[in-house]
Order: structure tokens, then sequence, then C-alpha cells
């Protein structure tokens, strides 16, 4: 199963964008990569995912390497609020039938501090 | 938008006891996790199931079971508590595909004395 590895931590001045980097270097061909972050005392939300392209959605722009073994989260203009523990995971394209052979882990992130 | 509810924000339960953590989601999801969150640790999974009455263990499923009678409802059962097993509980649902993310609940945070 791929595992991803992240910083431990990171800080990031307000109004800048916020560049998380993710290592997944034992990525298979049809796993999509998933970002989620995790505001203190919350659940973990969902902000976007990718597979071989770039994406761009209304929280961030996920970058994948063209060989796959790594990504970028963007928040192109962090705020206080983006202050939160951010998770990178692979997950299978199909998971049923991979579920034999694929732990689901979220690992314990990037905590990120977004600094006024 | 889609909801995931969790039955209890804490609960303190003594130490032997059954406990039972409630999940319920409202989209019709397939897909329904129990994860726990430990500090240091992230997020394990414990069980999941991917339809009515199956399940599948997770990485650290000793100590619990589950139970899916109803596609919206995932229940976590501690069959006797102890207190290893104080910590943050996390349910989630999603589609089976992986197109879709997981959509969380807001925790229960339990602590067994």
């Amino acid at each position: 199963d791929a595992k991803t590895t992240q910083p431990p931590s990171m800080d990031c001045a307000e109004g800048r964008a916020a560049n998380l980097p993710c290592n997944h270097s034992t990525i298979s061909g049809n796993e999509y990569v998933y970002w989620y972050r995790q505001i203190h005392s919350q659940g973990p939300q969902y902000i976007i995912h990718g597979l071989k392209n770039n994406e761009t959605n209304e929280m961030a722009s996920l970058i994948i390497t063209e060989d796959r073994k790594s990504s970028t989260l963007i928040l192109p203009h962090a705020t206080l609020r983006d202050t939160a523990v951010y998770y990178c995971i692979v997950r299978p394209e199909d998971f049923i039938s991979n579920f034999g052979n694929e732990k689901l882990t979220f690992g314990t992130g990037t905590r990120l501090t977004i600094i006024p | 938008d889609v909801k995931v509810t969790q039955s209890s924000r804490y609960l303190v339960k003594r130490t032997g006891e059954k406990v039972f953590l409630e999940c319920v989601q409202d989209m019709d999801h397939e897909n329904m996790f129990w994860y726990r969150q430990d500090p240091g640790l992230g997020l394990r999974l414990i069980y999941f199931s991917y339809d009515v009455k199956m399940k599948e263990k997770g990485d650290i499923p000793e100590g619990y079971s589950v139970s899916r009678e109803k596609k919206e409802r995932f229940s976590l059962i501690l069959e006797s508590a102890s207190t290893n097993q104080t910590s943050m509980y996390l349910c989630a649902s999603s589609w089976r595909s992986s197109s879709y993310g997981y959509t969380f609940g807001s925790g229960t945070r339990l602590t067994v004395v």
C-alpha cells in the first residue's frame, strides 16, 4: 500500500501562498491523491483530489509531478482560518476490489500555522 | 450538504462497560468508516463497511466490533471498555468510487475511567 510522507509542521504568513508538499513515491497507477484538513476539534474536511493532472477548486490547487511520486497543495492566499493539520493520502480508484490489499491511512499530516 | 452525525460529542464511561458509538449519514453513501485519533498517531482506521451487513477490519480492530443493519447507520461497539480506548472517534462516509472524498462527522471524544 502506498504511504505518504509530509513535513510535520510549516508556517506561512497571512496573505501569502502556502505550499504543502507530500511524497508518495510508491503510488500505484490507479491511486488518487487526496488532501484533507482538520481544524482543531473538528472532523477532517475534504479539500481536493487528483490522479495525474493538476487540479484547482475554490479552496486550493493540487500540483502532481509528472512521475506522480510527489504532489503539492497550494492555498493561494492563506488566511488565519487556514491554520489546521493537512493530510495527504492515496486511495485506489476501485476501493472495493482493492480493499484486501489496501490500508487507508491518514498519517500524522502537516500542522500549518498561518502567522498574522 | 452531506451530513455525518455522531450521536455524542463527549462521552465518559467506566472500565468494563459496553459502549456504543452511533453514526448516521444522510447521503445514501455505500461506504462508512470508523477511525480513532490520538496525539502523534494521526487517524487510524478501526473498521469499515462497504454495504449493509458488510464489515472489514482496518488497522486496529482489536477490542472493537461494528454493526451496519441499515445503510445510513454504522455503529462502533466497545465490548468492554478499557482506559487505552480513551480517544477521539471519527466516523466518515463516502461513495464507493474514489472520485468522491470522505465526509467526516465532528467526532466523539470518549474518556474511559
